[in-house]
């Protein structure tokens, strides 16, 4: 089974609107990462969270974990049409990542 | 500093030949992993490695695929006698340490005619 899920499975939204896309998981982890992947590309890294973490910030992104709830969310402030993507959060157990998947954004311009 | 490489980007093969992906991790990074995509789902691990030894291989299937990342030279997928459903994204990435941030590089596509 899936250890993450996110929530919605699409989503699109007009340029400068903020994007907020969530995911759960079930079992503990060490860490939690979020990635971006255009269409037809590889995946790129956007930020990592550790379980002992609730908040971190990079650039307009921003990401809360919440180890009670087993969830987390990634909030993209001030879309613009190139964060056009599929976004994928990966729990991380050390050995392997174990993806959901994944949120489709659209930035309509 | 070069990100993870794959090659090839696209490989195409008949049902019954023999697939070999290639990985190199970037500078540094001794710790390999390959993820398998098929088209709209997330990615799925197949197996992890260290230098000469595989850590975890507990998402490759049992039978045809098997992978290696020797001391010298780029980590090898290989996938013996294709069938059309093997036909997917493989990614590698790479981390310089346990547990780290993994990297991903750009994938090949496979495709089994």
């Amino acid at each position: 089974s899936q250890q993450g899920e996110e929530d919605p499975q699409a989503l699109s939204i007009q340029e400068g609107e903020n994007a907020t896309m969530n995911c759960s998981y079930k079992t503990s982890i060490n860490n939690l990462q979020w990635y971006r992947q255009n269409s037809g590309r590889g995946l790129v890294h956007l930020i990592l969270i550790r379980s002992n973490e609730r908040e971190k910030h990079s650039g307009r992104l921003r990401v809360t974990l919440d180890t009670s709830k087993k969830s987390s969310s990634l909030l993209i402030t001030a879309s613009r049409a190139a964060d056009t993507a599929s976004y994928f959060c990966a729990t991380d157990n050390s050995r392997q990542l174990t993806f959901g998947s994944g949120t489709q954004l659209t930035v309509l311009p | 500093n070069a990100g993870v490489m794959q090659n090839p980007r696209h490989l195409v093969r008949r049902r019954g030949q023999e697939a070999r992906l290639r990985c190199s991790p970037m500078k540094g990074h001794s710790h390999v992993y390959w993820y398998r995509q098929l088209p709209e789902e997330g990615l799925k691990f197949m197996v992890y490695l260290q230098k000469e030894n595989i850590i975890d291989e507990s998402g490759m299937p049992k039978e045809r695929f098997s992978a290696e990342f020797p001391k010298e030279g780029p980590s090898i997928l290989r996938i013996q006698q294709v069938v059309r459903g093997d036909s997917a994204a493989y990614f590698c990435a790479s981390s310089p340490v346990w547990g780290d941030t993994q990297y991903f590089g750009p994938g090949t596509r496979l495709t089994v005619l």
